[in-house]
Formats: structure tokens, sequence, C-alpha cells
């Protein structure tokens, strides 16, 4: 079982160029989401999603997007990449049944911003 | 969702009881208990959760005092690769998916 995918698992950019850190999940959960991780740091929320056509700001959303088109699919588009965004970023997913606290986490993107 | 406190870190010995507790003094009567933890670069992992009785399973136990105010999970006999960052969390069953909040957690450090 593949769980949740993500890629690329490593990315450099430059300050002002966009990217998207893609996300998958085989396990047809409805709740998925994305966390950053910056050194010495807990997780913190950016985005969120309970279901396909459906998204909500977390703890620290500013500079990046989502769309939830897919059940499948949870992309993370960051428009114009600043050096305060250097982190490793998480994605999770959960089922809507059941206990969704409960989550099942990704391998992680490790992103630095020059 | 109730705060937690953990202590920054601990050592363990290889093959010997490793006991991580946890504070959420303030937890209230609908919040259960959840163990997640992080191995260096990898995702969080969940192990283990609870409201008031024991929790046994596969990886660890998850020991809540009467009171509901404190909880210890205990991983039996842990190994090298049980070393990782673990994190307490409170929260509500079914509350607001997305929201899990990590603090620092607990830096455990088997040791041969």
């Amino acid at each position: 079982n593949a769980g949740v995918t993500q890629t690329p698992k490593f990315q450099v950019l430059k300050t002002g160029q966009s990217m998207t850190l893609q996300c998958a999940q085989d396990m047809n959960h409805e709740y998925m989401s994305w966390y950053r991780q910056d050194p010495g740091m807990g997780l913190r929320l950016i985005h969120y999603s309970v279901g396909a056509g459906i998204t909500d700001q977390g703890e620290v959303p500013n500079g990046y997007n989502v769309s939830r088109s897919t059940t499948e699919d949870f992309p993370l588009r960051l428009l114009s990449a600043a050096p305060s965004q250097t982190s490793v970023y998480f994605c999770a997913s959960s089922a809507r049944t059941g206990n969704r606290n409960i989550q099942y986490f990704g391998a992680g993107t490790r992103l630095s911003v020059l | 969702d109730a705060k937690t406190t953990q202590p920054t870190s601990m050592d363990c010995a290889e093959g010997r009881a490793a006991n991580l507790p946890c504070n959420h003094s303030t937890i209230s009567g609908n919040e259960y208990v959840y163990w997640y933890r992080q191995i260096h670069s990898q995702g969080p992992q969940y192990i283990i959760h609870g409201l008031k009785n024991n929790e046994t399973n596969e990886m660890a136990s998850l020991i809540i005092t009467e009171d509901r105010k404190s909880s210890t999970l205990i991983l039996p006999h842990a190994t090298l690769r049980d070393t990782a960052v673990y994190y307490c969390i409170v929260k509500q069953y079914g509350g607001s998916q997305g929201n899990l909040i990590f603090g620092k957690g607990t830096k455990l450090s088997v040791k041969p």
C-alpha cells in the first residue's frame, strides 16, 4: 500500500519562483492537510480539506494556495517563494468516518528557497 | 484543545521499557489522548490513543491516570529504532480535522 505519497522529496527554488508540492493518497480518505516543520519546532498547519471541493486555512496559510478537485490529490502551491518558506512540508490524510484524529503522513518535501 | 506538557528529552537503555510522561491537567471529559512519534526526517507516525481506560496495541501501551490529568506511553522493550520525538496530543474525538497541535514533544534516545 502506497499510503500518502509526496513529490518531490527535495526542491531548491529561487526567491520569487513558483512551484507546486504534490500530495496523493490511495486510502479514499476525505480529510487531507498540509503542515510545515521548521528546525527544532513542531508541525504547524497550513491548509486542510474536509473533502473534494472544500478547503480551509490553518495556522500559517499566508503565501500558500490549495485546491481539492479529487479525493486523492491535495496539491500545495507556492505562488512566489520566499526564504521564510524554507522548511519541510508534510501532507497528511485521515478518514471521515471513525477517528479522524488518526492521521497518516507522507515522507515530506524538503524545500530550500534561496 | 487541552494543553500538554512533556519533558524535553529522555534516555532509555536498549531492551528496557521506555516510559514517556505527559501532563494534561486541563483535559475535558470528551477529549482523548493521542500519541504520535517522528523518527528523524520522517513524517509523524500514529502510535496509540485512549480516553480513560488503559490501551495496548502492537506498538505500545497507554496508561491514563484515573483523574485523566496525566498519561504515560510505554514502549515495553525499546530498540534503537524507537529513537524519535514523541508527541502527546489531546483532542476531541471527531473534532475538526487537520488541526492536530504538535508541540515540541519528548526526544527519546535509546542507547545500546
